[in-house]
């Protein structure tokens, strides 16, 4: 099994709600990231989870608020997002085959995200 | 031909051919590098991967061409088919976390 499910496909939200964008990967991975893609545009890395642990958080603003609660799971919280936020977001996971170095990196189908 | 300008490079090629896709890498620690497809709606699709100690590395129809003099990274597709149509993306690791070229769009030519 090499897949990386991400839920919801598609999500609309106000910029008062809070929502929550679900990735899960039964990989044995033990890194996990999250990508934001804006269109025509290459992914971009938000933050990293190495062995559970936030790893690497590449500025991004407390709007988004990543969790991750174990080793098949990650979540990205939002609360008042604004709309120049819409993007896709994309999950991935990678093994780590020497503690801090990272292999393959799987991405899930990514998350839609249209703030209004 | 190839278009390089305000909007996402792209390459066309006519179906049956060879396409050669081109990716300049910043990094000189990065070490193992990744080509990706993506299609519209879609998340990237790992195609092809190689590692520092290779200038070379072969798949089924698609190669990678590692030149670490010039940071230079190339992914040839063989006889290029409509369902090769899609955006490529290169990924350099030097660490733990990958960095993303521009892309190049493929567009297939009937």
């Amino acid at each position: 099994d090499t897949e990386v499910t991400q839920t919801p496909k598609h999500l609309v939200m106000g910029m008062t709600n809070k929502k929550s964008l679900k990735c899960e990967q039964h990989m044995g991975h033990r890194a996990m990231y999250w990508y934001k893609q804006k269109a025509k545009k290459p992914p971009e890395l938000m933050f990293v989870y190495s062995y559970e642990k936030l790893s690497i958080n590449e500025s991004v603003p407390s709007r988004f608020s990543p969790e991750c609660p174990n080793s098949s799971l990650l979540n990205l919280h939002l609360h008042a997002l604004q709309p120049e936020d819409s993007a896709l977001y994309l999950c991935a996971s990678s093994p780590l085959d020497v503690p801090q170095r990272s292999g393959e990196l799987f991405f899930g189908e990514g998350s839609r995200l249209t703030v209004l | 031909g190839e278009s390089v300008g305000l909007h996402l490079p792209t390459l066309s090629v006519q179906e049956g051919d060879n396409s050669i896709i081109n990716c300049a890498y910043s990094n000189s620690a990065s070490d193992y590098f990744i080509w990706y497809k993506q299609e519209s709606g879609k998340g990237p699709q790992f195609i092809i991967d190689i590692r520092s100690n290779m200038d070379k590395r072969q798949g089924q129809r698609v190669t990678v061409l590692l030149n670490k003099t010039v940071k230079h990274l190339s992914l040839q597709i063989a006889a290029t088919q409509p369902g090769d149509s899609a955006v490529y993306f290169c990924a350099e690791n030097g660490g733990q976390n990958f960095v993303f070229g521009p892309g190049t769009r493929l567009s297939v030519l009937p």
